[in-house]
């Protein structure tokens, strides 16, 4: 079956410049998340979705970061007025919920401000 | 303090031979999981093994196995007969509270498998 999408693969913007990152996740999960990782490091929580509860956005970094999420599908991450410290993989994952699914993850967006 | 801690940025092992990645964590929770996921260079991240708090079995997966020391927060992977497609980065990543089901990874490990 299909695994999460994200589009697109690669974008370059330039400083200043809104950008909204787009996930498909897999059809029937509930839970939607999205990581940052920057060049040679490890996963950073951004957001987490689950049905229609209201979001865990606890490790959005700034104000400048936001996220939706329509129901259990699409979800966008949009960051305003892009920085050069926002250059990082931008990875989104789902699952079904509780304690023993994993999470599938997407192939990334990759962003480059520059 | 770190929540995932992997202290090897980077292994050499020759081919066929098993490897151990180390992965300690903190928690104050009863009930948490642990995860190790696998990045080849082409950037996906690949499910591997999943051990959770309450299991008294060590979990295995094939070549996989995950070496869970409790009373040591310690949760080490292993990887039997190494081969040359083993080598990728390896991020252990512990999930708390099932109430929110978020992932924090350590830093990585890059394993490469010699020929």
């Amino acid at each position: 079956g299909a695994g999460v999408s994200q589009s697109p693969s690669n974008k370059v913007t330039e400083k200043g410049k809104d950008v909204e990152l787009r996930c498909d996740p897999i059809s029937g999960h509930t839970a939607l998340y999205w990581y940052r990782q920057r060049l040679g490091q490890g996963l950073e929580f951004l957001i987490y979705f689950q049905g229609n509860s209201a979001p865990d956005k606890s490790g959005l970094p700034s104000d400048r970061f936001s996220a939706e999420r329509t129901g259990e599908s699409v979800s966008t991450l949009t960051i305003q007025r892009t920085q050069q410290e926002d250059s990082a993989v931008y990875l989104c994952a789902s699952s079904l919920v509780g304690g023993v699914y994993e999470q599938y993850f997407g192939p990334g967006t990759r962003l480059t401000v520059t | 303090a770190q929540k995932i801690t992997q202290t090897q940025p980077g292994m050499f092992v020759q081919e066929k031979e098993a490897v151990t990645l180390d992965c300690t964590y903190d928690t104050s929770d009863q009930s948490y999981g642990l995860f190790w996921y696998k990045q080849p260079s082409s950037g996906e991240m690949i499910f591997l093994i999943y051990q959770g708090s309450y299991d008294e079995q060590n979990a295995t997966e094939g070549r996989y196995s995950l070496n869970f020391q409790k009373a040591r927060k310690s949760a080490n992977l292993v990887i039997s007969a190494s081969q040359l497609g083993d080598s990728a980065m390896y991020f252990c990543a512990m999930r708390e509270d099932f109430g929110n089901e978020k992932l924090t990874f350590g830093t990585g490990t890059r394993l490469t498998i010699i020929p």
